[in-house]
C-alpha cells in the first residue's frame, strides 16, 4: 500500500528558480529516500536520510527529515530543464523486508 | 555501480496470450528482487518481492497465479504475465536488493495488451 503523500502533485517552475518537493509519511521508518524518474524510464536513486539524520545534502540537492511531523522535503536549487521529472518519495518502514513504500510523487516541469 | 536490466524493454501482445520479462543484476548477485507496476501518472505500486530459490511473497491483491515470479537465480528473476488483458497494460519495473537499505532499479518494460 502506498503510505506516502507528497505534494505538489505537478509543479511548474522557470530555469534558475528553486524547486521544493514535500512528502508525508504514516508509519516509523528507518531511512527515507528520494528517486527521480525520467519519462517512461526507470528510477534514479537521488539521496537516502536515515531516521536520525535531520539534513542531508548532495549536490543542488537538499533534504529534510521532520520524524516528529511524519515528513521530508525535496529541494533543488538552480533548477535546470534537465531536472524536469517525477520525483518520489520511499521508506523501508520499520520491518527488515527491503520493501520500498512508494509517494505519489510530484511531476516537475522546468521551463528553460 | 550496481546495474539491473530488464528484457524486453517494451513489449505488445494480444489478450489472452502470456508474456515473460526478465529482470537482471548485471554485475551484483541480489537474493532479494522486487516487481512494481506503474499505470500512467501514478506511482509505483510493489506487486511482489521474490527471493532467490523460494517461492515470491505477493502484494495483496496481486493475483500470484495471474503473475507468476520465478527466481531461479543469484542474477535472475522472471515475472510471466498469464493470461493477459488490456487492463494489465502497464509498466513494469523491477529492483535488485544490494543490502538493506540499497535498490537499484531496472530501466522498466512497458507492455501493451491489445
Amino acid at each position: 500500500s502506498q503510505q506516502g503523500e507528497e505534494d505538489p502533485q505537478a509543479l511548474s517552475i522557470q530555469e534558475g528558480e528553486n524547486a521544493t518537493m514535500n512528502c508525508s509519511y504514516k508509519t516509523s521508518i528507518n531511512n527515507l529516500q528520494w528517486y527521480r524518474q525520467n519519462s517512461g524510464r526507470g528510477l534514479v536513486h537521488l539521496i537516502l536520510i536515515r531516521s536520525n539524520e535531520r539534513e542531508k545534502h548532495s549536490g543542488r540537492l537538499r533534504v529534510t527529515l521532520d520524524t516528529s511531523k511524519k515528513s521530508s522535503s525535496l529541494l533543488i536549487t538552480a533548477s535546470r530543464a534537465a531536472d524536469t521529472a517525477s520525483y518520489f518519495c520511499a521508506t523501508h518502514g520499520s520491518s527488515n523486508t527491503g520493501k520500498l513504500i512508494f509517494g505519489q510523487g510530484t511531476t516537475l516541469q522546468v521551463k528553460p | 555501480g550496481a546495474v539491473v536490466s530488464q528484457h524486453p524493454s517494451w513489449v505488445i501482445c494480444k489478450s489472452g496470450t502470456s508474456v515473460k520479462i526478465e529482470c537482471r543484476s548485471l554485475d551484483f548477485q541480489a537474493t532479494t528482487m522486487f516487481w512494481y507496476r506503474q499505470f500512467p501518472k501514478q506511482s509505483l505500486m510493489l506487486m511482489a518481492t521474490s527471493n532467490e530459490g523460494s517461492k515470491a511473497t505477493y502484494e495483496q491483491g496481486v493475483e500470484k497465479d495471474k503473475f507468476l515470479i520465478n527466481h531461479a537465480s543469484l542474477t535472475l528473476s522472471t515475472l510471466t504475465v498469464t493470461s493477459a488483458h488490456p487492463e494489465d497494460s502497464s509498466f513494469y519495473i523491477c529492483s535488485a536488493r544490494v543490502d538493506y537499505s540499497e535498490q537499484y532499479f531496472g530501466p522498466g518494460t512497458r507492455l501493451t495488451v491489445t
